[in-house]
């Protein structure tokens, strides 16, 4: 399975900015995913990102919020715009393999809203 | 949307005890993973079943894919301390759909 690196692991910021966190994957990759979960709770897609297209997000999460860049087939990032403490989470991003596309996940992005 | 429950939400277990957990869906599944999350890491894949029956090994973990395609188990024998973590299934209904995760199982494992 791919090797999945997340910068920064962790950080602490205040309401009202932005954060961009970056994803880089050891093997070129069709699709990235990028994952959200709530303190104690389960994994929830974001959106999925082809490179080359714009990437496609899940019902409750909109492009203006959180925009993601694809630029080629080994990066990605997602920034969490205008930040609230609601947004205080752990940003995951993964990539698929295996014979089903199972999903490989990095390390995750500890982030903390004050 | 789909959602997936899993069962028991929390377990507290002695050191060498083994271990049984379960995914359940109200839509059939034909696709299951189950996945082991450490404190402050990313979810790790520990198996993957592809069809109904299907059972599958990896060292003390078991685990088995419904005969309905609406269930998974989960079984780790002989317990040990590392084992301890939160432990999520994620179903696919149809090849190249997203993957749907359970809310996970937090296992406690006591010396």
């Amino acid at each position: 399975s791919a090797v999945i690196s997340q910068k920064p692991s962790r950080d602490i910021c205040q309401r009202g900015t932005s954060l961009t966190i970056q994803c880089q994957v050891d093997s070129q990759v069709t699709m990235m995913f990028w994952y959200r979960q709530q303190p104690g709770q389960s994994l929830t897609l974001i959106a999925t990102a082809n490179q080359g297209s714009e990437a496609t997000y899940e019902s409750g999460f909109v492009i203006d919020k959180f925009p993601i860049s694809r630029p080629n087939l080994t990066f990605s990032t997602l920034t969490v715009s205008n930040m609230s403490p609601e947004d205080s989470s752990i940003y995951l991003c993964s990539v698929d393999g295996g014979p089903r596309d199972e999903q490989y996940f990095g390390p995750g992005t500890r982030l903390t809203v004050t | 949307g789909q959602q997936l429950n899993q069962s028991p939400q929390s377990m507290f277990i002695q050191e060498g005890e083994d271990v049984s957990m379960n995914c359940t869906s109200s839509s059939i599944f034909n696709t299951w993973l189950w996945y082991k999350q450490d404190p402050g890491e990313g979810p790790v894949l520990l198996i993957a079943l592809y069809k109904a029956g299907e059972l599958t090994s990896n060292g003390r973990l078991t685990a088995q894919f419904g005969i309905t395609r609406k269930d998974s188990f989960l079984n780790i024998s002989a317990s040990i301390p590392s084992d301890v973590g939160i432990y999520f299934c994620a179903g696919q209904d149809n090849y190249g759909q997203n993957f749907v995760f359970g809310p996970g199982t937090r296992l406690s494992v006591l010396p």
